[in-house]
C-alpha cells in the first residue's frame, strides 16, 4: 500500500518561500500521476497542482500559477512544491495525494 | 473553470439511516467524479472514482451513481464512524474543482 509522507511545512512571512517534499514509500512511484491538495483553516479542500509520471505534464490551479512548481524525483520516490511569493491566503495544510492515497499533510502558514 | 455544488451543505442523521448526497458540475464530466470523506482532524480519504466505482477496502454501504452533470453518493445504512464531512472532485477538466463539502453530523 502507498504510504505519503509530506515534510517542509512551517512558519514563514508574506513574500517568503518555501519547498514541500512527500516521500512516497509504496513502489509505484515512478507510474503514478502526483498532486497536491492544500486546507485552509476550517475550510474545504483545494485541488492545486499535479504532475504527470515522468514530469513532463504539470497542471496548477490559477492561484498558485507562477508562485509555486511542482516537481518529482522518481529515483527518491519524492515529490515537492516550490513555492515563492507566499501570501497569508497559502495558509493550509498541504496534502500529497496518489492513487486516491493521501498523506496526513503539511502546515503551511504564513504571517508576520 | 468547472464549478461544483453540493446539496445538502449539512445534514443530520442517526445511525442506521439511508443518506444521499447530490454533487452537480457547472458542466459535464462524463463519468469524472470522486467522492471523498473526511473526518474531523484527519486526512481525506477516497471512497468513490469513475463516479461508481468503490475503492478497496470501503465498505459496501457507501455507493456512487450519475454521469454527465449530476451525480449521487448514497450510504445505505449510517454507522457511527460516517459522521464526517463528503467532498466531491471533479477531474475531467483543469484545474480539477473540489465541491464545497457536505457535513454529516448526529442528529
Amino acid at each position: 500500500e502507498v504510504k505519503l509522507v509530506e515534510s517542509g511545512g512551517g512558519l514563514v512571512q508574506p513574500g517568503g518561500s518555501l519547498r514541500l517534499s512527500c516521500e512516497d514509500s509504496g513502489f509505484t512511484f515512478s507510474r503514478n500521476w502526483m498532486t497536491w491538495v492544500r486546507q485552509a483553516p476550517g475550510k474545504g479542500l483545494e485541488w492545486v497542482a499535479n504532475m504527470n509520471p515522468d514530469g513532463s505534464q504539470k497542471n496548477y490551479v490559477d492561484s498558485v500559477k507562477g508562485r509555486f512548481t511542482i516537481s518529482r524525483d522518481n529515483a527518491k520516490n519524492s515529490l515537492y512544491l516550490q513555492m515563492n511569493s507566499l501570501t497569508a491566503e497559502d495558509t493550509a495544510v498541504y496534502y500529497c495525494v496518489s492513487l486516491g492515497n493521501w498523506g496526513q499533510g503539511t502546515l503551511v502558514t504564513v504571517s508576520s | 473553470d468547472i464549478q461544483m455544488t453540493q446539496s445538502p451543505s449539512s445534514l443530520s442523521a442517526s445511525v442506521g439511516d439511508r443518506v444521499t448526497i447530490t454533487c452537480r458540475a457547472s458542466q459535464g464530466i462524463r463519468n469524472d467524479l470522486g467522492w471523498y470523506q473526511q473526518q474531523p482532524g484527519k486526512a481525506p480519504k477516497r471512497l468513490i472514482y469513475d463516479a461508481s466505482t468503490l475503492q478497496s477496502g470501503v465498505p459496501s454501504r457507501f455507493s456512487g451513481s450519475g454521469s454527465g452533470t449530476e451525480f449521487t453518493l448514497r450510504i445505505s445504512s449510517l454507522q457511527p464512524e460516517d459522521f464526517a464531512t463528503y467532498y466531491c472532485l471533479q477531474q475531467n477538466s483543469y484545474p480539477f474543482t473540489f465541491g464545497p463539502g457536505t457535513k454529516v453530523d448526529i442528529k
